[in-house]
């Protein structure tokens, strides 16, 4: 099946820091999907991105397909930013599940 | 709010017993899936219906079942209770192959 590796697997921030989290995944995909997992453990959607970039506030998100990697950038992050990011995907050929990586565990220090 | 409803929030029961999740999806979504995240196996996805059949399975134990009812809410059923399906279990809906959206899903601990 496919592979989904997230990275780093852990980052510290002070407030106001900006940050990078990367996905690569070893397929094609239909769907690829971020997702914020607060401490409460809520699976808050960020954004469905299978190409190209989005952004969403302080949040973007941009997927190259073909090279099969996914960026996940945060600017001026929050203490709220704290939680692990995951990524998940739905590879071409399979069905509807959604493969999720092991996410990042982020923490914002004020 | 994605709009998707799991209950209840918290489950804590003995070993060998059974229980049920329930999940009420997005009004409009015909998908539904159930996925498990404990600690040692991360997000793993368990079984999916569309419409009341079911379409996929993942790597759900044959101690579980579930079934989608006609009014498209669906229950995830866990018999024969062990200490490791101490989990989240969440629940999440989609038009079919879109944006799946996650419930709040519900913690299971078994003593």
């Amino acid at each position: 099946g496919i592979q989904v590796e997230q990275s780093p697997p852990d980052l510290i921030l002070q407030e106001g820091a900006n940050s990078t989290l990367r996905c690569n995944f070893s397929d094609s995909v239909n769907n690829l999907q971020w997702f914020h997992q607060n401490p409460w453990g809520q699976l808050i959607n960020l954004f469905y991105i299978p190409s190209g970039t989005k952004q969403n506030g302080r949040l973007s998100a941009t997927t190259v397909a073909t090279e099969r990697y996914s960026l996940l950038y945060i600017s001026s992050s929050q203490t709220t930013d704290s939680g692990v990011y995951f990524c998940a995907v739905l590879y071409q050929g399979g069905s509807e599940k959604l493969v999720f990586g092991k996410g990042t565990k982020l923490t914002v220090n004020p | 709010d994605s709009g998707v409803t799991q209950t209840p929030k918290h489950l804590i029961t003995a070993t060998g017993q059974r229980v049920t999740l329930r999940c009420s999806p997005r009004s409009g979504d015909l998908s539904v899936y159930w996925y498990q995240q404990s600690l040692d196996q991360g997000l793993q996805f368990l079984i999916q219906y569309y419409n009341g059949e079911e379409r996929a399975k993942g790597n759900i134990l044959e101690r579980f079942s579930a079934q989608q009812f006609p009014d498209l809410h669906s229950e995830l059923n866990l018999s024969s209770l062990e200490l490791g399906d101490s989990a989240l279990y969440f629940c999440a809906s989609s038009v079919s192959g879109d944006t799946q959206y996650f419930g709040p899903g519900t913690r299971l601990t078994v003593l």
